[in-house]
């Protein structure tokens, strides 16, 4: 059964700073592994989705790395800004079933 | 290209009545999952649905269940509800055969 971690579950930052967020697994087998940012009340937004075979993906000041050998994931925000002020989660599918298995989120505060 | 699309927005219904909730994926995506979002539980698999069948289904009650019709789209349908039942449901689809999962708005339901 797999399991996914996120710890702290919250985070407060200046604006301007980099930082990084943490998602661990217990489940070398996954497919892939997808990042995603929910604001309070609404649907997910996929940010990241990072293959197995992949060992990091980028798209603007975001950057998410999978190191499946030691079941982790980080995602890197550069240069946060209030705007990135969100609950980040991760995400893993387990197999040919493809139901994704979520961490329970950072709650980032990005302060002005 | 319109993403996924799910309605009603918000529902309130009372104990022991029944809900429908109602999910068109993104043109071309043929799977389609549901989660359920509770207050404090984070985000849980409930059913996958691919090419009209179900292919797989989360640790609910058989009170949860649904079905996806000829054009994708689907339909959850909660019985017996209960105030537990509270939540923020998000429909998720993707093609076949692909992992990454696009996600639409969410319908808060409220059962009092």
């Amino acid at each position: 059964k797999q399991e996914v971690t996120q710890i702290p579950a919250a985070l407060s930052v200046p604006e301007g700073e980099n930082l990084v967020l943490n998602c661990s697994f217990t489940d070398s087998a996954i497919y892939n592994l997808q990042w995603f940012r929910q604001d309070p009340g609404k649907g997910l937004t996929s940010l990241l989705l990072i293959q197995s075979s992949q060992r990091e993906q980028t798209s603007g000041r975001l950057n998410a790395s999978l190191d499946k050998s030691s079941g982790r994931s980080t995602l890197y925000i550069a240069a946060s800004q209030p705007g990135d002020s969100a609950t980040y989660l991760c995400a893993a599918p387990l197999g040919a079933n493809s139901k994704l298995t979520f961490g329970k989120g950072i709650t980032l505060s990005v302060r002005p | 290209e319109a993403g996924v699309t799910q309605s009603p927005t918000h529902l309130i219904k009372t104990r022991g009545q029944q809900a429908t909730l109602r999910c068109s994926p993104i043109s071309g995506h043929t799977s389609v999952y549901w989660y359920q979002q509770a207050l404090g539980l984070g985000l849980q698999f409930l059913l996958w649905y691919d090419e009209g069948e179900e292919r797989n289904r989360g640790n609910f009650p058989p009170r949860f269940s649904g079905r996806q019709f000829p054009n994708y789209s689907s339909e959850l349908n909660v019985n017996a509800l209960e105030l537990e039942d509270s939540a923020l449901y998000l429909c998720a689809s993707s093609p076949m055969g692909h992992y990454e999962q696009y996600f639409g708005p969410g319908t808060r339901l409220t059962v009092t």
